[in-house]
């Protein structure tokens, strides 16, 4: 199995910029989860998906930023406009699901530089 | 909201010295699982622990999970540069499948 897939692995952008970060989670993993990890904040989950549908966002930090999971094979996040502040590296994570089964299996990441 | 905390915050020792890192919940887990993330990486999933007092090893490292299932603790015999990294401990929380992370414990080693 390939993993977790993230795309683009290194993204460098300007302020204002719209910003799109991809994820393929593991072939029959049913919840998918978005984090952003920072010096100052450590690691922050940002929402997350079980069967395709968003069951918490709470963590996402505000508008600027929106999520999708148009199917059980893709999923992504958005920025838009982005700022200085969002510069992070942002986790997919996946997991099968269910009683003991919150094992999550991370993909490389993005690292965002927002300029 | 559920709090994990990890102490220490950061932990350098030498090579051959050993090295704890303790994992604290506010509330009873039903698990605690333990990540490892290495410098520029991203976290790996270590162990998962279940039971009440329950103790497993990997190698070197030998990990508990209290008997009130709240706290937890990693421990690394002997340690080697390949230990590098940031510890995370983490428990499922507030239903579904969302895990909590703790706060991390970074390890260096020094030769």
């Amino acid at each position: 199995d390939a993993g977790v897939i993230q795309s683009p692995r290194h993204e460098v952008t300007e302020m204002g910029q719209e910003v799109t970060l991809r994820c393929k989670p593991i072939s029959g993993h049913n919840s998918l989860f978005w984090y952003r990890q920072t010096m100052m904040r450590g690691l922050e989950l940002l929402i997350y998906f079980n069967n395709n549908v968003p069951i918490d966002d709470s963590g996402m930090p505000e508008d600027r930023f929106s999520a999708k999971m148009p199917n059980a094979s893709f999923s992504t996040l958005k920025i838009q406009p982005s700022e200085p502040r969002d510069s992070a590296v942002y986790f997919c994570a996946s997991s099968l699901g269910g009683d003991h089964q919150e094992t999550q299996y991370f993909g490389p990441g993005t690292r965002l530089l927002v300029l | 909201g559920q709090q994990v905390m990890q102490i220490p915050q950061y932990q350098h020792v030498q090579e051959g010295e050993d090295f704890t890192t303790y994992c604290n919940s506010s509330t009873t887990l039903s698990n605690i699982q333990w990540y490892k993330q290495r410098p520029g990486g991203h976290p790996v999933f270590l162990i998962q622990l279940v039971k009440s007092g329950e103790v497993k090893k990997q190698k070197r490292l030998t990990f508990q999970f209290g008997e009130a299932k709240k706290n937890s603790s990693l421990h690394i015999t002997a340690t080697q540069t390949t230990d590098v990294g940031t510890y995370f401990c983490a428990g499922p929380t507030g239903g579904g499948n969302k895990l909590t992370f703790g706060t991390g414990t970074q390890l260096k080693v020094e030769l």
